[in-house]
């Protein structure tokens, strides 16, 4: 079956721009995640959406926000972006159990800040 | 303050030798343990879990060894081979959290020379 498709995969905005990343998830995952990798602080989590509600959110400013449509694709939007937002974000699917196991994860968006 | 701790940034090994990855973890309500391996602009992919009911599992030529008393979870793989190289992410969740909140190290380099 098709994995999680992000999109676009690399990108390059200015200080002060916004950004929407988007995310679709393997069928019949009904949980997005979205995480940022930056070499210095390896993966963070930003947050979980599962049935079009936030269920969990990571230790990121307002300026990073989520939402996941009825079809479970998800976007993520940076405003006001800043140098050190840029990063490589990615978007992992599952089937949104409680407690542990496997996520699976799309190749990431890149998006450098000038 | 970093909940889950890979030290080593890196590791060299020879082909054939076993490799040993190691991580601590400071929360005690953790109750599940992942290990993800990421090449170069691709998204991390999982390799194996283990539950915190268990102190090892293997899967081929990997095997994790959970120590509870000791916060300590170790990835070792045997025989290694030149495409092992790759950096690897230990991930833990648990404490009622749900599958797609995943807490991640900073992970470590592999390198198997051949």
């Amino acid at each position: 079956k098709a994995g999680v498709t992000q999109t676009p995969r690399y990108l390059i905005k200015t200080r002060g721009q916004q950004v929407t990343l988007s995310c679709s998830p393997i069928s019949g995952h009904r949980s997005v995640s979205w995480y940022q990798q930056t070499p210095g602080q390896g993966l963070q989590f930003l947050f979980e959406y599962f049935s079009e509600t936030q269920r969990n959110k990571g230790n990121f400013p307002g300026r990073f926000s989520g939402r996941q449509f009825s079809n479970s694709r998800s976007e993520m939007n940076v405003s006001t972006l800043e140098l050190g937002d840029s990063a490589l974000y990615l978007c992992a699917s599952s089937l949104g159990a409680r407690g542990g196991g496997e996520l699976f994860f799309g190749e990431g968006s890149r998006l450098t800040v000038l | 303050d970093q909940q889950v701790k890979q030290n080593s940034p890196s590791l060299s090994v020879q082909e054939g030798r076993i490799s040993i990855l190691n991580c601590d973890y400071t929360n005690s309500m953790f109750d599940y343990f992942l290990w993800y391996k990421k090449y170069p602009a691709e998204g991390p992919t999982f390799l194996i879990s283990i539950s915190s009911i268990k102190d090892k599992n293997e899967d081929g030529r990997f095997t994790v060894f959970l120590n509870k008393s000791a916060k300590h979870l170790s990835l070792h793989i045997v025989p290694s081979q030149p495409g092992d190289s790759a950096v690897y992410f230990c991930a833990a969740s648990g404490y009622g959290g749900s599958q797609g909140n995943l807490i991640f190290g900073k992970g470590t380099k592999l390198s198997v020379k051949p």
